[in-house]
């Protein structure tokens, strides 16, 4: 079965400060890979695909990296509004398979 | 503007069926590959079937290979997820998904339709 891993499950972090999460694929990707941000209650939101492309719409401070079978979004300023729960999703062929999810909070 | 509007949810006991809709609006319907997307009460999203635009090939995640059929209707702009031998674990709000010209990440996504398995 094909996995994605991200980690941490969660994490508690200061207004202001920078976060990062991983996600890493069980077969290589390529770049196809996708972050997702979603709020409680509400649809996903895409934030990044291709791995670094940043949708439009979306701000500045959030950034994605990597190819192959390592990935990372990293939230450069965290702010208030910024409390989710985000997800990275392989989108290249199937299974489009999910990460379990990272959820945000503020420390 | 995109629109997807899921539709056809509800109560239904184990081991019995249902299908849900995602009515499409907004854009060429037939030119996009369309995926359902499930979420169970407090847990997080998983795949569940996609279709290409064609409607020829069809995937499935192994939770549900057997049990769900995945089709659409290019002439009525809708996709369909027919869902047998329902279980417990089947109970999720399921949302239709579609990318853009640019990307088949999953940008556009319906509100979302709860079905509830249970007795």
């Amino acid at each position: 079965d094909f996995q994605m891993t991200q980690s941490p499950s969660s994490l508690s972090a200061p207004v202001g400060s920078r976060v990062t999460i991983t996600c890493r694929a069980s077969q290589a990707i390529n770049n196809y890979l996708a972050w997702y941000q979603q709020k409680p209650g509400k649809v996903p939101k895409l934030l990044i695909y291709a791995a670094s492309t940043l949708q439009s719409g979306v701000p500045s401070r959030f950034s994605g990296s990597g190819s192959g079978t390592d990935f990372t979004l990293t939230i450069s300023s965290l702010q208030a509004e910024d409390v989710a729960t985000y997800y990275c999703q392989k989108y290249n062929s199937a299974p489009w398979t999910f990460g379990q999810g990272t959820k945000v909070d503020i420390k | 503007e995109v629109q997807l509007l899921e539709s056809g949810g509800g109560l239904v006991q184990p081991g019995g069926s249902l299908r849900v809709s995602c009515a499409a609006s907004g854009f060429t319907f037939r030119n996009f590959d369309m995926g359902w997307v499930r979420q169970a009460p407090g847990k997080g999203l998983e795949w569940v079937s996609s279709i290409k635009s064609s409607g020829i090939e069809k995937y499935y995640a192994g939770s549900v290979k057997g049990r769900f059929t995945i089709s659409r209707d290019n002439s009525r702009n809708t996709l369909y997820l027919q869902m047998n031998s329902l279980k417990a674990e089947d109970t999720a709000i399921y949302y239709c998904a579609t990318g853009t010209t640019y990307s088949s990440s999953w940008y556009h996504w319906g509100q979302g339709t709860l079905v509830t398995v249970s007795s």
